[in-house]
């Protein structure tokens, strides 16, 4: 399930399940969009992107959704594995290239 | 996708002294590049954009005296953390564009400097 911690949300799933993480965006002009995977005292990686005019975009393994509507972000992981275990940020641009990042959520998988 | 690195990766100094943070793009050229920081557990939080050849624009409330930012060639900028007190603590982070890979906006992003003002 998922618990509010301290700072960061944690979403905790069992290996092997999907998993869903989420994140509101806060600007309605935002037009790109990018969900980032960042380690313990790492820098954050790239994972998926997507614009404005789509609102579905698929990778390996991952799936990011936009509803503009609602100014909402939704990262979905297939068949989690340990590895993912991380803090998962997306990020909105609207500000010509500036990007502003969500509040993270944690995820950890369990083996 | 594009290496962007940082040095030191962690440095701890005494509080009045300054620290400075090299931000390089390995394999392609930067004309813009970003500073983060992040506190444990939090965000990350945009602190300026450097550009090449010019100044940098900082975001609000961060101050630019304190945080100094040079960006001298298309594969470097640094951070200068000016009279460093434990407040400034942090984890910087930074993050380039790669222009070269056309209509992509994606930032790659630096594996960061742990900051630790004693």
């Amino acid at each position: 399930g998922e618990s509010v911690g301290l700072h960061l949300p944690t979403l905790s799933v069992q290996e092997g399940d999907n998993s869903i993480i989420n994140c509101a965006y806060s600007n309605s002009a935002s037009d790109y969009f990018i969900w980032y995977k960042q380690e313990s005292g790492k820098g954050p990686q790239f994972i998926i992107d997507i614009r404005s005019n789509m609102d579905k975009r698929q990778g390996q393994r991952v799936t990011v959704l936009l509803n503009k509507t609602v100014k909402h972000l939704s990262l979905q992981i297939a068949a989690t594995q340990p590895g993912d275990s991380a803090v998962y940020f997306c990020a909105e641009n609207f500000n010509f290239n500036k990007f502003y990042f969500g509040s993270g959520t944690k995820l950890n998988v369990k083996p | 996708g594009a290496v962007v690195s940082q040095h030191p990766s962690r440095v701890i100094c005494k509080s009045g002294t300054s620290v400075k943070i090299e931000c390089r793009s390995l394999d392609f050229q930067a004309t813009t590049m970003f500073w983060y920081r992040q506190f444990p557990k939090q965000s990350l939080m945009l602190m300026a954009t450097s550009n090449e050849g010019s100044k940098a624009t900082y975001e609000q409330g961060v101050e630019k005296d304190k945080f100094l930012i040079n960006h001298a060639s298309l594969t470097l900028s640094t951070l200068t953390v000016t009279s460093a007190h434990p407040e400034d603590s942090s984890f910087y982070i930074c993050s380039a564009r790669d222009p070269g890979l056309g209509v992509t906006d994606t930032q790659y992003f630096g594996p960061g400097t742990r900051l630790t003002v004693l």
